[in-house]
């Protein structure tokens, strides 16, 4: 099973900050590894998926990067309806499907 | 516009069973992959089960192989999932998502593309 570690735990941005989330690999999984965003009591949102590519209506602020092992999800310019958890998922070598564990990103 | 909605959701007695259902709309189901992700309380997402677009392959997570049984009606635009010996760690909100990715070479590469609200499932006694 490959496990997904991402950090921090949480972040404190400000709004209007940069945002950087780290999520790496136990092994290589390409470019599949896939985001997304999840508000307390909402559907969860898929973010990027390919490792680098906005699904449909993700702002561009909205920014992925890596390959391998090393992934980062980096939000260029936080705005108020950023604040949630973020959860990285590789899709290269399953079953089973996994994610990290989250990053909370919360007002500081 | 894609709306994937859970139910069947609710307090279970350890042992007991329950089935979860998720009707889909907004895109053709039978032609796509569907998933069963699930959250404990305080915990993030955990994948559980996926069944391929005309029901004849199953794979699950090796916590519930065996308790849980992934299904789908394209006809009515609905999966479901049957959960049978349910444990006290089975409880969770339980997310229906629709699978993206694409296959090549024999090899299939899924994430979940649309997701819903969710349904609460508590096994307590």
């Amino acid at each position: 099973e490959i496990v997904m570690t991402q950090s921090p735990v949480t972040l404190s941005v400000s709004p209007g900050e940069r945002a950087t989330l780290s999520c790496r690999a136990s092994q290589s999984v390409s470019s599949h590894l896939a985001w997304y965003q999840h508000k307390s009591g909402q559907a969860p949102r898929l973010l990027i998926y390919g490792a680098s590519t906005r699904a449909t209506g993700v702002p561009a602020r909205f920014t992925g990067s890596g390959s391998g092992t090393e992934f980062t999800l980096t939000i260029s310019s936080l705005q108020s309806e950023d604040f949630a958890v973020y959860y990285c998922q590789q899709y290269n070598n399953w079953p089973p499907l996994t994610f990290g564990g989250g990053t909370k990103v919360e007002i500081k | 516009e894609v709306q994937v909605v859970e139910s069947g959701g609710g307090l279970v007695q350890p042992g007991g069973s329950l089935r979860l259902s998720c009707a889909a709309s907004g895109f053709t189901f039978s032609t796509k992959w569907m998933h069963w992700v699930r959250q404990a309380p305080g915990k993030g997402l955990v994948w559980v089960s996926r069944i391929d677009t005309d029901d004849t392959i199953t794979t699950y997570a090796d916590f519930v192989k065996g308790r849980f049984t992934i299904s789908r009606d394209n006809a009515k635009n609905t999966l479901y999932l049957q959960m049978n010996s349910l444990r006290a760690e089975d409880t969770a909100v339980y997310y229906c998502a629709r699978g993206g990715g694409y296959c090549s070479g024999g090899n299939c590469y899924p994430f979940f593309d649309s997701w819903g609200q969710g349904t609460l499932v508590t096994v307590s006694s």
